[in-house]
């Protein structure tokens, strides 16, 4: 199976930084991921697929980066209603694994 | 809109059984395919099996095979997974979700929580 990692496992931040998570694939999985951002009792939404693709309806402040095995998901300005956690999913083999989630709270 | 509504989740002693069901509205069923993914309390997600959109090909993870079949009727625009054997581990919110191309799921339903518990 696939491993996936994030980085860090929660941070910190204020309303109008800009925000990167980290994810990392145990192998290449080409661009074969995917973001989506839960908040507390709510399902997952997707955000990014194919590792840079923005889901459509998504503000143009997520972007998605990388190939092989390192991606990077960016926010570009911190907006209050986007403190959740992140997950990371690879889709290049199944079971198509998640990340352990990024929290992302208020400094 | 497309939707997605789960039922069936609940109380359940371990080395019992439950079927959960998800309800799809709002777009083609027979045209996507589906899968189920848990979440345990406080924990991260997992993937818990996978479905075509004919039924034909079917995938789960080792921590559920054997005990988990996934299947669907593409004429009542419905999902389904009945879970066999169940455990304490089993014990999560069960999401059902749409595939999307490569593998990315947009909707998902609203989850139901299942508790495997004596």
């Amino acid at each position: 199976d696939i491993q996936m990692t994030q980085s860090p496992s929660s941070l910190s931040a204020s309303v109008g930084d800009r925000v990167t998570i980290t994810c990392r694939a145990s192998q290449s999985i080409s661009s074969y991921l995917n973001w989506y951002q839960q908040k507390p009792g709510k399902a997952p939404n997707l955000l990014i697929y194919a590792a840079s693709s923005l889901q459509s309806g998504v503000p143009s402040r997520f972007s998605g980066s990388g190939s092989g095995t390192d991606f990077t998901l960016t926010i570009s300005s911190l907006q209050p209603e986007d403190f959740a956690t992140y997950y990371c999913q690879q889709s290049y083999s199944t079971p198509f694994t998640f990340g352990p989630g990024t929290k992302v709270d208020i400094k | 809109q497309v939707q997605l509504v789960e039922s069936g989740g609940g109380l359940v002693k371990p080395g019992g059984s439950l079927r959960l069901s998800c309800a799809a509205s709002g777009f083609t069923f027979s045209d996507y395919y589906m899968s189920w993914i848990r979440q345990a309390p406080g924990k991260g997600l997992e993937w818990v099996s996978y479905i075509s959109s004919s039924g034909s090909t079917i995938y789960y993870p080792d921590s559920v095979k054997g005990r988990f079949t996934i299947s669907r009727d593409n004429a009542k625009n419905s999902l389904y997974l009945q879970m066999n054997s169940l455990r304490a581990e089993d014990t999560a919110v069960y999401y059902c979700a749409r595939g999307l191309n490569s593998g990315w799921y947009w909707p998902w339903g609203q989850g139901t929580l299942v508790t495997v518990s004596s």
